[in-house]
C-alpha cells in the first residue's frame, strides 16, 4: 500500500489566488514528520514546511501552511496569494519514527504540478 | 554557499562503464542520505549514511550499487557496470542528526545520469 498519496497529478491556479496540494498518509507510528518540497523545472529539491505529529499548532512558513488533520491523516500544503514562480512539481513526503532516534529515510508521493497561470 | 554540492551535475555513460556520483554536505550536517528519481516519479530512498557507517541500505540495490561516507571527502554512490534502467535523476540530501528529531533534510542538485 502507498504510505503517501497525492491524488492531483495537475494543479492550475490563477495568479494571486490561493491553492490546496492534497496528501494523505499511512503509517502506523505514533511520531513522524511530514514535509513538503518544491521541484522547479531546474530539477533541485527545495524545503518548504515542515510538520511534526506531535505537533499542535499548523506549521507555517510565508505563504505556506500545512492543514494537518491527523485523524483524517491528511497534510494538506497551502499556498496563499500564487505567484508565477509558484508553478512547478510539489512533493508530499513523510518520516516515521520521528522522535524514536532514528533519523530516517523520507518516503515521497508521486507529486502534483502546479501551474499558475497569469 | 553552503548548500548541498553534487557533482557531476550530468553524467553520461555507456551501457557496462561505472558511474560515480559525488555528494557534500552542508557544513555542519554528518547524515547524508541517497535518492533517485525515475521520469514522472516522486524520489525513493536508497541509502542513509554516516561518516564511515552505512545506517540504511535497505533502498539500494544489492548488485552493483554501494555507497561510501569516508572520514575525508565527500559521499560517493557508485554504479557498477551501469545498464539503460539505471537512467535517473540522483540527489544527496544531508541533515544535521540532532534529536529531538525535528531534522530536515536538503537536497542537492542532482546529477542525472543517462545511460546510452
Amino acid at each position: 500500500a502507498q504510505k503517501i498519496t497525492q491524488t492531483q497529478p495537475g494543479m492550475f491556479v490563477q495568479e494571486k489566488e490561493a491553492v490546496t496540494l492534497d496528501c494523505t498518509y499511512d503509517t502506523s507510528d505514533q511520531s513522524y514528520g511530514l514535509f513538503w518540497y518544491k521541484q522547479p523545472s531546474s530539477g533541485e529539491m527545495i524545503f518548504l514546511i515542515y510538520q511534526g505529529s506531535y505537533d499542535e499548532q499548523n506549521a507555517t512558513e510565508g505563504r505556506y501552511s500545512l492543514n494537518f488533520q491527523k485523524a483524517r491523516k491528511s497534510a494538506n500544503l497551502v499556498i496563499s496569494a500564487s505567484q508565477l514562480g509558484d508553478s512547478a512539481m510539489y512533493f508530499c513526503a513523510m518520516r516515521e519514527k520521528d522522535y524514536g532516534g532514528s533519523q530516517g529515510n523520507l518516503i515521497f508521493g508521486k507529486g502534483t504540478k502546479l501551474s499558475v497561470k497569469p | 554557499n553552503a548548500g548541498v554540492m553534487q557533482n557531476p551535475r550530468h553524467l553520461v555513460r555507456r551501457r557496462g562503464q561505472e558511474a560515480r556520483l559525488r555528494c557534500s554536505p552542508m557544513k555542519g550536517h554528518s547524515h547524508v542520505y541517497w535518492y533517485r528519481q525515475l521520469p514522472e516519479e516522486g524520489l525513493k530512498f536508497m541509502v542513509y549514511l554516516q561518516k564511515e557507517n552505512i545506517i540504511d541500505e535497505s533502498g539500494m540495490p544489492k548488485e552493483r550499487f554501494s555507497a561510501e561516507f569516508p572520514k575525508e571527502g565527500p559521499s560517493i554512490l557508485r554504479i557498477q557496470q551501469v545498464v539503460r534502467g539505471d537512467s535517473a535523476a540522483y540527489f544527496c540530501a544531508s541533515s544535521q542528526g540532532r534529536l529531538p528529531s525535528t531534522d530536515t533534510q536538503y537536497f542537492g542538485p542532482g546529477t542525472r545520469l543517462t545511460v546510452l
